[in-house]
């Protein structure tokens, strides 16, 4: 049973462009959820995060928002540059603090597009 | 800016046999994680510890076990390895009295012949 669902397993977006990843949860007791980068053969980067206290977190190019009613939250990618095209991981957390461990997404793959 | 560490990068064992994986965390981290990523899988959650006591627990089988040591490094070990352990193995750790946000390794690729 896939707690954290993203639909799309990939985007493509031309450069410059506003590039939009979504992933789903069911898991009520998820309350942080975070977003992750990754190249192949390397480990995930963290991107940024969210609690659920909050509806919206920016960071320069990237912005998370989340709408804990639909259990859904996306990340903005603006605008997008070549240097993106990875694969995203969407994760999510019991709690902000602890060391719970972290339950992904299956990831989308997003290409960008010169 | 210091990164995860984690050896070897790459191992090759045998069915039946036994590995041991390496991490050593950012420094000033106290919280590890162990995840396992099968071929196109999405990271698995196996354990994690917190100021050397063990903190969560996830999928993680019967025939692994894990521990972090005074320094902070921790080490998986794997026995009676299976071809199925065959994954990419990451480490990731936590900064102090921080949220939840886990920096993660290059990870081990472990193949199992």
């Amino acid at each position: 049973d896939q707690q954290v669902k993203q639909n799309s397993p990939s985007l493509s977006v031309q450069e410059g462009r506003i590039s939009i990843l979504n992933c789903d949860y069911t898991n009520s007791m998820f309350d942080y959820f975070l977003w992750y980068k990754k190249y192949p053969a390397e480990g995930p980067t963290f991107l940024i995060s969210i609690s659920s206290i909050k509806d919206k977190n920016e960071d320069g190019r990237f912005t998370v928002f989340l709408n804990k009613s639909a259990k859904h939250l996306s990340l903005h990618i603006v605008p997008s540059q070549p240097g993106d095209s990875a694969v995203y991981f969407c994760a999510a957390s019991p709690s902000g603090g602890g060391a719970d461990g972290l339950t992904f997404g299956k990831g989308t793959h997003l290409i960008i597009q010169p | 800016a210091a990164g995860v560490i984690q050896s070897p990068r790459h191992l090759i064992k045998e069915k039946r046999e036994t590995a041991t994986l390496k991490c050593y965390p950012i420094p000033r981290h106290d919280t590890v994680y162990w995840y396992q990523q099968g071929p196109g899988q999405d990271p698995q959650f196996l354990i994690s510890f917190y100021e050397k006591m063990q903190s969560d627990k996830g999928s993680i089988p019967d025939r692994f076990s894990a521990q972090q040591f005074s320094d902070y490094h921790s080490e998986l070990n794997m026995s009676s390895l299976e071809l199925g352990d065959s994954a990419l193995y990451f480490c990731a750790s936590r900064p102090r009295a921080s949220y939840n946000e886990q920096f993660f390794g290059p990870g081990t690729r472990l193949t199992v012949l």
